[in-house]
């Protein structure tokens, strides 16, 4: 079993459109948690950190259930930029920060 | 300050052939990493160091080695390349503090025929 797990996609949305990403991670002792996003043949970067009581940036907000053991990731009135591949990252802290990424879920906002 | 950097960009190779990739970055991190990326895999953990002159395996680091001389640098060689080393490789690093944020290098495109 993968230890971070997305929805591939590709999400295919209009300009101006709300669209939500979920995530769920297999271990309970995952610590932090982070949505990067990833152009088209380009490195990943990091969009926001998630914390425990939610939080916010613009457009773009996250959440954590460490109940259900799932992140998601709400972006409102999308815009053309926001096309891209966004990867949902965990890392359980240890002797070094490992990291688990899961393999990216891929949006594509329409004009 | 140029972040993280990786050279080469582009490098196709022969089976059995060598080759060393080069990870440079100029924000005094302790931890450096080597991942690839293979598309529907994810990024996966080859090596990593949390300090000059310390290495450790990942999660796929057969076929791999690597060296942290200087705490710049985090090298990654290949020493007979495999068709299945065909991949994009990424370095990242990060400082030792709680937030984790990971910054990568632009990634190295390799085939190997």
């Amino acid at each position: 079993r993968k230890e971070v797990e997305q929805d591939p996609g590709p999400f295919n949305v209009p300009e101006g459109a709300t669209v939500a990403f979920n995530c769920t991670y297999s271990n309970s002792a995952s610590q932090s948690f982070f949505w990067y996003r990833q152009d088209c043949r380009k490195e990943p970067k990091l969009l926001m950190s998630v914390y425990s009581s939610g939080n916010e940036d613009g457009r773009f907000t996250a959440q954590l259930n460490r109940a259900s053991q799932y992140i998601s990731l709400l972006i409102r009135d999308s815009k053309l930029s926001d096309s891209a591949t966004y990867l949902c990252v965990v890392n359980m802290e240890g002797n070094f920060n490992k990291f688990y990424f899961g393999s990216g879920t891929k949006l594509n906002v329409k004009p | 300050n140029a972040g993280v950097t990786q050279t080469p960009k582009f490098r196709v190779l022969k089976t059995g052939q060598s080759m060393t990739l080069l990870c440079a970055q100029d924000m005094n991190h302790e931890y450096m990493y080597w991942y690839r990326q293979d598309p529907g895999m994810g990024l996966r953990l080859i090596h990593y160091s949390v300090g000059e002159g310390t290495t450790a395996k990942g999660e796929v680091p057969d076929g791999y080695n690597v060296s942290r001389l200087k705490k710049q640098n985090f090298l990654l060689g290949l020493e007979s390349a495999a068709p299945s080393q065909t991949s994009v490789y990424f370095c990242a690093s990060d400082t030792s503090v709680p937030e984790y944020e990971q910054y990568f290098g632009p990634g190295t495109r390799l085939t190997v025929t």
